[in-house]
């Protein structure tokens, strides 16, 4: 079967570091994908991981274990701005469809 | 272009009216995918296109929902006779290719209410 799962919701302080955590059963695995997305708005590509280890890019970092189907989005020095939903999603190969999790809302406060 | 471009942002339908929303994806983009999103985030994926062939539809409604990509025209869903449950917002993608590497670049999504 297919399943991704993550937290439904998020709470951080601006400044802080927070780890969004991503679980993931698939038939079969091309890569690993988290977006953002704002209410309202579409969502926006935010990184890649098709190897195991960390992926960093600025503020945003992600890590892929394949043998444990486990990723994290870890973002640092939070800003209000970064208040969103977050998507894990996972390319399945024997499908070639992205299959989403359900999103983790993160709310930053001041 | 360099953008997904969804038309339009907001529909607005009776219940067994039709909806019809459009999408034209990037330019040398091959895929085209169609996704519902409903309340608490969840994307469910309805229909792919390779060109202007169907790719997969096995997530597709299809006693009421239709879609097309035809060539230089922009790709459509079609939903006849709507029902109350097929208010989403529904979001298009395209990719240049699919495999390896290839993510999706979404469109601004059609907000559809069937009231």
């Amino acid at each position: 079967g297919q399943n991704i799962d993550q937290p439904t919701e998020m709470t951080a302080t601006e400044g802080a570091i927070v780890q969004i955590n991503c679980t993931y059963q698939t038939s079969g695995f091309n890569g690993l994908f988290w977006y953002q997305q704002h209410a309202g708005e579409a969502p926006t590509f935010l990184s890649y991981n098709v190897l195991d280890g960390l992926e960093e890019k600025g503020r945003f970092s992600s890590f892929l274990s394949r043998s444990k189907g486990y990723s994290y989005l870890l973002l640092k020095e939070l800003q209000m701005k970064d208040s969103a939903s977050y998507l894990c999603a996972v390319r399945d190969s024997s499908t070639d469809k992205l299959i989403f999790g359900t999103g983790t809302r993160l709310q930053v406060f001041p | 272009g360099e953008e997904v471009a969804q038309t339009p942002k907001h529909l607005v339908r009776g219940e067994g009216q039709k909806a019809k929303l459009y999408c034209a994806p990037i330019k040398g983009h091959s895929y085209v995918f169609w996704y519902q999103q409903v309340l608490k985030n969840e994307f469910k994926f309805l229909i792919s296109f390779q060109n202007e062939n169907v790719f997969d539809e096995t997530g597709m409604p299809k006693e009421r929902f239709s879609a097309k990509c035809l060539p230089n025209s922009p790709c459509s869903l079609e939903i006849q006779a709507t029902k109350l449950e097929d208010s989403a917002v529904y979001f298009c993608a395209s990719s240049q290719s699919i495999g390896r590497g290839y993510g999706y670049t979404f469109g601004s999504g059609t907000r559809l209410t069937v009231v």
